[in-house]
């Protein structure tokens, strides 16, 4: 059973600044990893597959990297609308139990 | 732009039984692969499990806690992912997400339907 687990638990930034998040994969996952966005009383939205491709219509300020075991989410200059939590989402074994991280909550300071 | 629309959740007793639906449209449903995932009050996402396309089989998998009490199933011909619940626990209360599934990702997702399981 692989277990994701993410850092930090809460982030605090303010609008402008580079965010970094990472998710860390208790065995290799290869480059299956994705990660998603979700805002308060809204649905997860995907953001990045294969750790490093962004989803449909997703801005380029997201970017995401790694392979194996640690896998780092980016937000190169942080929007209001980024505030949320973020999720990361391995894909590699079957079942997909556990297959979610248990999210870091990026927050404006 | 591709919709989700789930239904069906409410307030049901430990040990019940409930029926949610997911109508699909703006994409092509027949050739899609579902999947259900939930979200327990304040908790994480969890999956729950997932049926194939008719052409790949149709089969379904779940997840352990859920696996002998939940079903998956389709009705391709209106476009609905059905999500059968029995035997419910209160551990089952969360908000039930719709998904579409490619490459064992989830690329698009319904707002979600509450189901309350409280005696």
């Amino acid at each position: 059973e692989i277990v994701l687990t993410q850092s930090p638990a809460t982030l605090s930034l303010s609008p402008g600044e580079r965010a970094t998040l990472s998710c860390r994969a208790s065995q290799s996952v290869s480059i299956y990893l994705a990660w998603y966005q979700q805002k308060p009383g809204q649905a997860p939205r995907l953001l990045i597959y294969d750790a490093s491709n962004r989803a449909t219509g997703i801005p380029a300020r997201f970017s995401g990297s790694g392979s194996g075991t640690d896998f780092t989410l980016t937000i190169s200059s942080l929007e209001p609308e980024d505030f949320a939590v973020y999720y990361c989402q391995q894909r590699y074994n079957w079942p997909p139990e556990n297959t979610f991280g248990q999210g870091t909550k990026l927050e404006s300071k | 732009e591709v919709q989700l629309v789930e239904s069906g959740g409410g307030l049901v007793k430990p040990g019940g039984s409930l029926r949610l639906s997911c109508e699909a449209s703006k994409f092509d449903f027949n050739n899609a692969w579902m999947s259900w995932v939930r979200q327990a009050p304040g908790r994480g996402l969890e999956w729950v499990g997932r049926i194939k396309r008719k052409s790949d089989g149709g089969t379904t998998d779940y997840a352990a806690p859920v696996k002998g009490r939940f079903t998956i199933s389709r009705d391709d011909s209106k476009n609905t992912l059905y999500l059968q619940m029995n035997s419910l626990k209160t551990e089952d209360t969360a908000v039930y997400y719709c998904t579409t599934e490619r490459g064992s990702y989830y690329d698009y997702w319904g707002l979600g339907t509450l189901v309350t399981v409280s005696s």
